[in-house]
């Protein structure tokens, strides 16, 4: 079965600060593709990156950046300096192929940025 | 602009009646799905449909149906025999080539129990 775990229920930090949000997941696929969402308070889920298990080549993109072990099942999300519009929950989901074809959804970490 | 459109936003439903949500998308995907959102959780897969006249069931189908007699249009009933409808119902849809694309959402429907 395929199982996710996003162990930081809520993190709360000051502006500026940096932010790690855990993903660990469990599978017995081979391959595999790995996504992030957002949702801010307005509720609508936002995709943020794609990853799959062939690439292991860690990813920036701005102020956020992914860091993804195949060898530890993890998937980790960092924001840099972060600012007040970071705060939402964000969802780690991966989408194994079960020819399902359907996210498999953490139950998500709500982060919170004090200005 | 192209997106994914539900309707209501907010909804309310009666004891023992069946409700329906409205989703409807102008990206051309050809898959889509219902997902159910619990306060503090995420979200779960209600019903999945690759294909017109086509739909399987997720995770927590019961009490609930679904039809795809057009590709843009995915709507969600929730029954009377769902006990415990309230929820946020999020409705999403993806192109389905061998490359995993991304799930679109739309903006969601808060449903409640009056």
């Amino acid at each position: 079965a395929q199982k996710v775990t996003q162990a930081q229920t809520e993190i709360s930090v000051v502006e500026k600060e940096d932010v790690t949000l855990d993903c660990v997941y469990e599978t017995r696929d081979t391959t595999y593709y790995l996504f992030w969402y957002k949702q801010p308070p307005s509720g609508e889920l936002v995709f943020l990156i794609r990853r799959n298990s062939f690439d292991e080549q860690n990813e920036i993109s701005g102020r956020y950046s992914w860091n993804f072990q195949k060898s530890t099942s993890s998937f980790n999300f960092t924001i840099t300096a972060s600012q007040v519009v970071d705060s939402a929950v964000y969802f780690c989901a991966p989408d194994m192929d079960t020819g399902r074809r359907a996210l498999t959804f953490g139950s998500g970490t709500r982060l919170q940025v004090q200005p | 602009d192209g997106g994914i459109t539900q309707s209501p936003k907010y909804l309310f439903r009666k004891e023992g009646q069946n409700v329906t949500l409205s989703c409807e998308q102008n990206l051309n995907h050809d898959a889509m799905y219902w997902y159910r959102q619990d306060p503090g959780q995420g979200l779960r897969l209600i019903y999945y449909s690759q294909i017109v006249n086509d739909f399987q069931k997720g995770d927590i189908a019961e009490g609930y149906s679904v039809s795809r007699e057009k590709k843009e249009s995915f709507p969600l009933t929730v029954t009377s025999a769902q006990k415990n409808p309230t929820a946020f119902y999020l409705c999403a849809s993806s192109i389905l080539p061998r490359v995993r694309q991304p799930q679109h959402f739309g903006d969601g429907t808060r449903l409640s129990i009056l």
